[in-house]
């Protein structure tokens, strides 16, 4: 069965630190996507990233970096320099690479960037 | 390009009493999505369209729930009756490729 596990349910920090969360992952599917969504407080889930499991390079876009690793099941996510705009429930997810695939939501982490 | 749509946003409604949701999806998009979220959770999928086919629906309870695509564009999700545990938020969304879903804002469900 496939399960995504995102540990920290809530994280604080202050404006301008750098914050890493994280994601573990399982599935028993050789090839799959990973994801993630952004939730602020308006409630709209905000589509981030997609990664395929057959590409294991980081991605950086601007401030957010993403860091996938499949020896250890886990796709992380940093923010540097995060700023108080930043604070929302973020969410890892998985499909199975097949066309329309659901997604598997982890928890989420509330992270609140204080200023 | 215009978003999902949904409406309502938000329903209170008592127990025992129907409720029916309204989502249109990106134009072109035919793989449309209706998920559940409940407070603190992820979203958990309720059923998945093929244009007008329901192709995944494992997850809806089917005693309570129904829904339809007409016409593969538009979906209706319905609830009748609900029941307390039902409130949520129910959030529809479309596939563009690979999996990459964009969601609506949902509509927040109070049954009291």
């Amino acid at each position: 069965a496939q399960k995504v596990t995102q540990a920290q349910t809530e994280i604080s920090v202050v404006e301008k630190e750098d914050v890493t969360l994280d994601c573990v992952y399982e599935t028993r599917d050789t090839t799959y996507y990973l994801f993630w969504y952004k939730q602020p407080p308006s409630g709209e889930l905000v589509f981030l990233i997609r990664r395929n499991s057959f590409d294991e390079q980081n991605e950086i876009s601007g401030r957010y970096s993403w860091n996938f690793q499949k020896s250890t099941s886990s796709f992380n996510f940093t923010i540097t320099a995060s700023q108080v705009v930043d604070s929302a429930v973020y969410f890892c997810a998985l499909s199975e690479a097949g066309w329309g695939g659901k997604l598997i939501f982890g928890q989420g982490t509330e992270l609140s960037v204080k200023p | 390009e215009a978003g999902v749509v949904q409406s309502p946003r938000y329903k209170i409604i008592e127990k025992k009493q129907p409720v029916a949701f309204w989502c249109n999806p990106i134009s072109g998009h035919n793989t449309l999505y209706w998920y559940r979220q409940n407070l603190g959770q992820g979203p958990e999928l309720l059923i998945r369209y093929e244009n007008e086919e329901a192709v995944d629906d494992s997850q809806l309870p089917k005693d309570r729930f129904s829904a339809e695509r007409l016409k593969g564009v538009d979906s209706t999700l319905k609830i009748q009756p609900a029941e307390l545990g039902d409130s949520a938020v129910y959030l529809c969304a479309s596939n563009r490729e690979y999996n990459e879903q964009f969601f609506g804002p949902g509509t927040r469900l109070t049954v009291l």
